[in-house]
């Protein structure tokens, strides 16, 4: 198992430029979900899907859409790129099962917007 | 006030000692808590889970203080392997099962 992949791993885009973060898992994981982590502020929820076809906002939405027609892959898309979205963005899934709710993380994206 | 603090450290700590620190949520409805580790630039990995009346796992040891509403980890024999930023997570299951991640706490052992 791939776990979890993300791609690209860096990215530099300009002001007002779009495009796509992908992240795509093998483990049949219903819940996907994206994050963002800016220094000091811990992870925030961008959005969120618990199975295909169902999206919903996190608390961090703006400049940011997701579709989930696949189980397998929850792309993230940034419509205009602004300075302020520079930050690390990590994939992650989970399949939540009694107790236990360990979400898996991909080795994250490292964005810079000019 | 965030819904979940975590003092951001440093906490510099002598390799061998022992080294413990919290984490503060603010939603009594939280039902479930768990401990991530982050190394340098990387993913963020599952470290362990928190139950009520506390686990261990090694050398690391997970308490949850309902009352007060923090949960601690505490490290002993520290190595220099364990130089990591710590995150707590906080699951509200009647909040939809809303993650909520602290800021991380950042423990660096020395030699």
């Amino acid at each position: 198992n791939a776990g979890v992949t993300q791609t690209p791993k860096f990215q530099v885009l300009k002001t007002g430029q779009s495009m796509t973060l992908q992240c795509a898992q093998d483990m049949n994981h219903e819940y996907m979900s994206w994050y963002r982590q800016d220094p000091g502020m811990g992870l925030r929820l961008i959005h969120y899907s618990v199975g295909a076809g169902i999206t919903d906002q996190g608390e961090v939405p703006n400049g940011y859409n997701v579709s989930r027609s696949t189980t397998e892959d929850f792309p993230l898309r940034l419509l205009s790129a602004a300075p302020s979205q520079t930050s690390v963005y990590f994939c992650a899934s989970s399949a939540p099962a009694g107790s236990t709710y360990e979400q898996y993380f991909g080795p994250g994206t490292r964005l810079t917007v000019t | 006030r965030k819904e979940v603090e975590q003092d951001p450290g440093p906490f510099n700590v002598p390799e061998g000692a022992t080294v413990a620190f919290n984490c503060t949520y603010s939603n009594s409805a939280s039902q479930s808590f768990f401990w991530y580790r982050q190394d340098c630039r990387k993913e963020p990995k599952l470290l362990m889970s928190v139950y009520s009346s506390g686990n261990e796992d090694g050398r690391f040891t997970a308490q949850l203080n309902r009352a007060s509403q923090y949960i601690s980890l505490l490290i002993r024999d520290s190595k220099l392997s364990d130089s990591a930023t710590y995150l707590c997570v906080v699951i509200s299951w009647a909040a939809g099962n809303k993650l909520t991640f602290g800021g991380g706490t950042r423990v660096l052992v020395k030699p």
